[in-house]
């Protein structure tokens, strides 16, 4: 699966659209983008994926890129709860046999 | 939606006493089910694949006879820390997804392993 590559940590404002990047230049054209976020002490929560459109649900929109290497979460109006980590994950296949494998992710904290 | 159900949520234990987790999907069933070990600021590290009725399959360094994982039916996996020590103390968190779902994997809200 491919590599991605996601700052440490951000900051946003309550309240305040949150837009986390995450880079995946290696991505191939079979291959998801998915979105997890982990808040603290708690098992990873889905929030979205997709392959080539824009995708948005009630929890958030992902953005990503017409060439596909780059993609952005974007949380339209942040709320302290929204502090967590947040993993992009990219791989070939929705094949209930593959597993998932995490990166570092982002540490959003939303601050009041 | 998929619910996974973990258990305990938290857990103390001696050394050199097994502990055992349980990971149940509530709503589906799942052939495959997915162990994570996570220690502190650190990202999810894939442990081993559980796989419904036959051997799990275990990550590159990770003890098959001290981390012993039965996947006996469609809805439970047991992941056993046999003879615990402190540097077993994590985060340990299973996952799995509904086949035909169109949606990712869901995962359990952990288990914090405590060794003393």
């Amino acid at each position: 699966d491919a590599k991605t590559t996601q700052p440490p940590s951000m900051d946003c404002a309550e309240g305040r659209a949150a837009n986390l990047p995450c880079n995946h230049s290696t991505i191939s054209g079979n291959e998801y983008v998915y979105w997890y976020r982990q808040i603290h002490s708690q098992g990873p929560q889905y929030i979205i994926h997709g392959l080539k459109n824009n995708e948005t649900n009630e929890m958030a929109s992902l953005i990503i890129t017409e060439d596909r290497k780059s993609s952005t979460l974007i949380l339209p109006h942040a709320t302290l709860r929204d502090t967590a980590v947040y993993y992009c994950i990219v791989r070939d296949t929705i094949n209930a046999g593959n597993m998932l494998t995490f990166g570092g992710g982002t540490r959003l904290m939303v601050k009041p | 939606g998929a619910v996974v159900s973990q258990h305990p949520s938290w857990v103390i234990c001696k050394s050199g006493t097994s502990v055992k987790i349980e990971c149940r999907s509530l709503d589906f069933q799942a052939t495959t089910m997915f162990w994570y070990r996570q220690f502190p600021k650190q990202s999810l590290m894939l442990m081993a694949t559980s796989n419904e009725g036959s051997k799990a399959t275990y990550e590159q360094g990770v003890e098959k006879d001290k981390f012993l994982i039965n996947h006996a039916s469609l809805t439970l996996s047991t992941l056993t820390v046999t003879s615990a020590h402190p540097e077993d103390s994590s985060f340990y968190i299973c996952s799995a997804r509904p086949q035909g779902v169109n949606y990712g994997y869901t995962f359990g809200s952990g288990t914090r392993l405590t060794v003393v």
